[in-house]
């Protein structure tokens, strides 16, 4: 059964803790990304992966890191520097389809709550 | 900057038809996506176009003009399962997705 799973779904976080979100694909898909949804805003690119061990910052990476060790896994890390991690954070691969088209596909989220 | 717009709310009734337009300003095109993503859901693919014109998928279709830098998704025949957010999202010429912060689309009976 093909997809992408996170976990946990919900995760509670205290103050100056770290906490790792997990992100697993079996759809054998190169690229994996990071995003952040807050109410009323975009998504926000965290952190992106286009080949194993090997990892770029997006637009909001303070805070935040990851690791590449496997292309199944790309696991985030909210540190205690993130001042403000209360959101929903979303997992996606990307599926590229020829030189210029690549459609990214969602797991299903974690929530982030801080204690 | 980089910039999409979106209406932020939208009712409509069951069994009608809305259109959600979504216009953007980005450095470079490589395509233009429509998501939908139900209240505490991760976003599902609807549809991509690259080329102006409109793509017709089932109930749900979507138009694009470069020129004019616009975008529409048309739902026809709404059920009340369409009530969700949809999102638009630009790819630009670092291949790297801008995202609209989404029309919540309100179907009522």
């Amino acid at each position: 059964d093909g997809g992408i799973t996170q976990s946990p779904k919900y995760l509670f976080r205290k103050e100056g803790q770290n906490v790792t979100l997990s992100c697993e694909q079996n759809l054998n898909h190169d690229a994996m990304y990071w995003y952040r949804q807050d109410p009323g805003q975009g998504l926000r690119l965290i952190y992106y992966s286009q080949i194993v061990n090997d990892f770029q910052k997006g637009d909001i990476a303070e805070g935040y890191s990851v690791s590449r060790e496997k292309k199944e896994s790309f696991p985030l890390t909210v540190t205690s520097a993130q001042k403000n991690p209360t959101a929903f954070y979303l997992c996606a691969t990307g599926n590229r389809q020829g030189r210029r088209k690549e459609t990214q596909y969602f797991g299903p989220g974690t929530r982030l709550l801080v204690l | 900057g980089q910039n999409i717009d979106q209406p932020t709310e939208m009712t409509a009734t069951e069994g009608a038809i809305v259109q959600i337009n979504c216009t953007y300003q980005t450095s470079g095109f490589n395509g233009l996506f429509w998501y939908q993503q139900h209240a505490g859901e991760a976003p599902t693919f609807l549809s991509y176009n690259v080329l102006d014109g409109l793509e017709e998928k089932g109930r749900f279709s979507s138009f694009l003009s470069r020129s004019k830098g616009y975008s529409y998704l048309l739902l026809k025949e709404l059920q009340m399962k369409d009530s969700a957010s949809y999102l638009c999202a630009v790819m630009d010429s670092n291949y790297q997705l801008i995202w609209g912060a989404g029309t919540k689309l309100i179907i009522k009976p």
